[in-house]
């Protein structure tokens, strides 16, 4: 089993939908979660941190379920500028980041 | 404040040969991460570096290889090249512990693309 998956992708949306990614991860001990986005050609960024009460950031919401050992990102109101990879992360220890395969995303007029 | 540096950007070396690449991290940061990451992958850990020393490993070979220097910045050498390991390689800059504002957020370089023919 891998230590992170993802949904696989794509995702070809229109402007405005919403859409949702999910994301699971093996390692029970995990210390904290992320998701990151990834231009084409370009490094990766912190989008969010998840926590277990779930946060939201404007247009995102990222949940945890640390039962279940899932993660989530929502985004409402998808706009152009959200077309990239969305990573999933999970800090295994002491910033030890295992990322997931990624879900690309493409938003359409 | 500088980001996070690497050289080369691109490389081009032949199967047998070894390479090295470079990274400076963010200003103080104090831990440095490298990850491989393959066309349409994410990205894999490779190992990461505290106070000169190797301190986690993913699952890669003893020819991937690597260095810390005082001044925290980080060298990956890769021996005996493969076509496999055509790749971008992505340095990551970190604090190690997390205090405060410190989120543990990884700050990554732009990579170098590394095409082994």
């Amino acid at each position: 089993r891998k230590e992170v998956e993802q949904d696989p992708g794509p995702f070809n949306v229109p402007e405005g939908a919403t859409v949702a990614f999910n994301c699971t991860y093996s390692n029970s001990a995990s210390q904290s979660f992320f998701w990151y986005r990834q231009d084409c050609r370009k490094e990766p960024k912190l989008l969010m941190s998840v926590y277990s009460s779930g946060n939201e950031d404007g247009r995102f919401t990222a949940q945890l379920n640390r039962a279940s050992q899932y993660i989530s990102l929502l985004i409402r109101d998808s706009k152009l500028s959200d077309s990239a990879t969305y990573l999933c992360v999970v800090n295994i220890n002491n910033n030890d980041m295992r990322f997931g395969a990624g879900t690309r995303l493409t938003v359409k007029p | 404040d500088a980001g996070v540096t690497q050289s080369p950007t691109h490389l081009i070396k032949t199967r047998g040969q070894q390479v090295t690449l470079r990274c400076s991290p963010k200003s103080g940061h104090d831990t440095v991460s490298w990850y491989q990451q393959a066309l349409g992958q994410g990205p894999q850990f490779i190992f990461q570096y505290y106070e000169e020393e190797e301190r986690q490993r993913g699952n890669f070979p003893d020819r991937f290889s690597g260095h810390q220097f005082p001044n925290y910045s980080s060298e990956l050498n890769v021996n005996a090249l493969l076509l496999g390991d055509s790749a971008l390689y992505l340095c990551a800059s970190s604090l190690r512990f997390r205090t405060g504002r410190n989120t543990g957020e990884l700050f990554f370089g732009e990579g170098s693309r590394l095409t082994v023919l």
